[in-house]
């Protein structure tokens, strides 16, 4: 099965600044998906991202927040934008199947 | 639409089994099952995706009874490396094309103590 690479796999961010989140992978596949887990919560999607059309986002989040951009079949990159302490999270992207990558740890002070 | 897991929390020793249960309101097209251990990602089990289907890895097991919309996991003979939060995440049916969208239950907590 296909492997990601996610990065950075933690930060401590300052509220009101932003962070992108990458995740490669090693082979070409069609749909993405971005999740964000909250402290001791389940698992939330974010939002689904195709190639070559704009992410469809679930309920509750926009693309100001989480601009999402997938510019090839291989890769993929989520913005948490304007950060306040309530977007101290796990955000996780997958693969449509069951591969995670392996988190981003977000904390913002 | 988030399924519905039971129980919360399950405390075992070692040697003993547990059944975690994952109920939906919707058609189901497929169940993942997932364990996470404290600050690390998911680790994928296993997915089923017919009705009445049982799946096995070593000494956990899942079903799937689509006309309950259903998938309960059984772990056998638990091990101290069975203990994390269990998830399961559910695709619902999309006129049988699989689209990889999960939402997933609130997790069952399994402690596994010596």
């Amino acid at each position: 099965s296909a492997v990601i690479s996610q990065k950075p796999s933690r930060d401590i961010c300052q509220r009101g600044t932003s962070l992108t989140i990458q995740c490669q992978v090693d082979s070409q596949v069609t749909m993405m998906f971005w999740y964000r887990q909250q402290p001791g919560q389940s698992l939330t999607l974010i939002a689904t991202a195709n190639q070559g059309s704009e992410a469809t986002y679930e309920s509750g989040f926009v693309i100001d927040k989480f601009p999402i951009s997938r510019p090839n079949l291989t890769f993929s990159t989520l913005t948490v934008s304007n950060m306040s302490p309530e977007d101290s999270s796990i955000y996780l992207c997958s693969l449509a199947g069951h591969t995670f990558g392996s988190g981003t740890r977000l904390t913002v002070v | 639409q988030q399924p519905v897991q039971s129980p919360q929390a399950v405390i075992l020793r070692e040697g003993e089994d547990a059944v975690i249960n994952c109920s939906s309101s919707k058609a189901l097209y497929s169940v993942h099952w997932y364990r996470q251990k404290h600050g690390e990602a998911p680790v994928f089990l296993m997915i089923l995706l017919k009705g009445g289907e049982q799946k096995g890895h070593e000494k956990i097991s899942a079903s799937f009874n689509e006309k309950k919309q259903q998938s309960s996991l059984y772990l056998t003979a638990s091990q101290l490396s069975y203990s994390g939060t269990y998830f399961c995440g559910t695709e619902l049916n999309a006129g049988g094309t699989s689209y990889g969208k999960l939402t997933f239950g609130q997790g069952t907590i399994l402690t596994v103590h010596p």
